[in-house]
């Protein structure tokens, strides 16, 4: 059954670095999605991706953070300069939203924490 | 943002019982609604969802209800069962599509 895969599935940062966090959507889906959720936390919405640019992002996908699909499969999450509140486990999610199907595949997330 | 929430963080059933775990949704234009179960060190899976021009859905076990009038969205489940201990969550997508809220969780714990 196909999945969508992340790495790394713990990353550890110094604060001020840079961070990219890595994705492989299901291969026939369209929309591609990011999310985070702070320990304990309920999951937040980052940002939505379709045919190669940004569909909707909320207000915490700000300047320091950039999304990009560099080749057919990868979807990427980079971090510009990371802060300390930027520690969370972060969720890439796929799905075909074709013929009524809406359901969103999430991946087994990568746990980031900065230091 | 938009205000998700739910009624009951915490929710304990035998096993064999059915669970019902609700969600109140603050935005009138929300058209589209999901659940979703999140077990320890997982992302969160799909379980059932609604569009806002129906009131009720059924799935394999799991019926969803929708109630525009007071915006709250509930997930009953049948039967439950031990691999049902989880945490759920409820989402909503506003009409202007493609951003999607989520709610604080329920944790449900089924007692063997």
């Amino acid at each position: 059954e196909p999945e969508v895969t992340q790495t790394p599935s713990h990353q550890v940062t110094q604060m001020g670095q840079e961070v990219i966090l890595r994705c492989v959507p299901i291969s026939n889906h369209l929309y591609f999605y990011w999310y985070r959720q702070i320990l304990g936390q309920k999951v937040e919405f980052l940002v939505s991706f379709y045919n190669n640019e940004i569909s909707e992002k909320s207000e915490i996908f700000d300047d320091q953070f950039s999304v990009e699909r560099p080749d057919g499969s990868n979807f990427t999450l980079k971090i510009r300069s990371t802060k300390l509140e930027d520690s969370a486990m972060y969720f890439c999610a796929s799905s075909p939203r074709t013929g009524g199907n809406n359901e969103q595949f999430f991946g087994p997330g990568t746990r980031l924490t900065v230091l | 943002g938009e205000s998700v929430g739910l009624h009951l963080p915490t929710l304990s059933v035998q096993e064999g019982d059915n669970s019902i775990i609700n969600c109140a949704y603050s935005n009138s234009a929300s058209d589209y609604f999901i659940w979703y179960k999140q077990e320890s060190g997982k992302g969160p899976q799909f379980i059932i969802d609604i569009r806002s021009n129906m009131d009720k859905r059924q799935g394999q076990r799991v019926t969803v209800l929708l109630n525009k009038t007071v915006k709250h969205l509930s997930l009953q489940i049948a039967a439950t069962q031990p691999g049902d201990s989880a945490v759920y969550f409820c989402a909503e997508e506003q009409n202007t599509g493609n951003q999607f809220y989520f709610g604080t969780g329920t944790s449900l714990t089924v007692i063997p």
